[in-house]
């Protein structure tokens, strides 16, 4: 099973931040936190990872709180191609595991 | 850099018959990974696979499925006598190492239809 919890859905109007949920209240000391996107019809697209602290990309940042039982993709400027699935997920980097549970994540429409 | 390629795109099987899954892991990726995605749902780990070696087939169902990843050519994921309930988006995902640390790449899926 999944261990994070989304939001099923969230709206953003363009060009406004959008700020995506993820709740890992039984994260371990040696899980990161990916983020993936989904297009529709498309395959999963990674867009970021973090351990402890925040991280920033070309496509999005990561905030991830300090006890890190929650973090926040940060989209700071939505466009129409930002429509997707976004998934949260936790993967052990200790045990090495390379398989990723995917939760049902949170759709994110944007308003034009 | 081509990326991670699937095909058929689209299959249409009857019941009863076979699905042959094709995947090209992007160029210099040793490890490849097998996902099925249900309507409205998230994708769920089917296998994962180094050239000519399974690792790990526990998301795989016990019967009717396999998945090869011979020294040359594409991976394959095979479902024998397919039935109504593998209509499904079946992706495919590598990576050039194994690890917790980077990501994996995803192909465009192969969506099949039984009828």
């Amino acid at each position: 099973d999944a261990k994070t919890t989304q939001p099923n859905s969230m709206e953003s109007n363009e060009e406004e931040p959008v700020h995506l949920p993820c709740n890992h209240s039984t994260i371990s000391g040696t899980d990161y936190i990916h983020w993936y996107r989904q297009l529709p019809s498309q395959g999963p697209e990674y867009v970021i990872h973090g351990l402890t602290s925040n991280v920033n990309n070309r496509m999005a940042s990561l905030a991830i709180a300090e006890d890190r039982k929650s973090s926040t993709l940060i989209l700071h400027r939505a466009t129409l191609r930002d429509a997707a699935v976004y998934y949260c997920i936790l993967r052990d980097g200790a045990s090495g595991t390379y398989k990723y549970i995917f939760g049902t994540g949170t759709r994110l429409k944007v308003l034009a | 850099n081509a990326g991670v390629m699937q095909n058929p795109r689209h299959l249409v099987r009857r019941r009863g018959q076979e699905a042959r899954l094709r995947c090209s892991p992007m160029k210099g990726h040793s490890h490849v990974y097998w996902y099925r995605q249900l309507p409205e749902e998230g994708l769920k780990f089917m296998v994962y696979l180094q050239k000519e070696n399974i690792i790990d087939e526990s998301g795989m169902p016990k019967e009717r499925f396999s998945a090869e990843f011979p020294k040359e050519g594409p991976s394959i994921l095979r479902i024998q006598q397919v039935v109504r309930g593998d209509s499904a988006a079946y992706f495919c995902a590598s990576s050039p190492g194994q690890g917790a640390f980077g990501e994996q790449y995803f192909g465009p899926g192969t969506r099949l239809t039984v009828t």
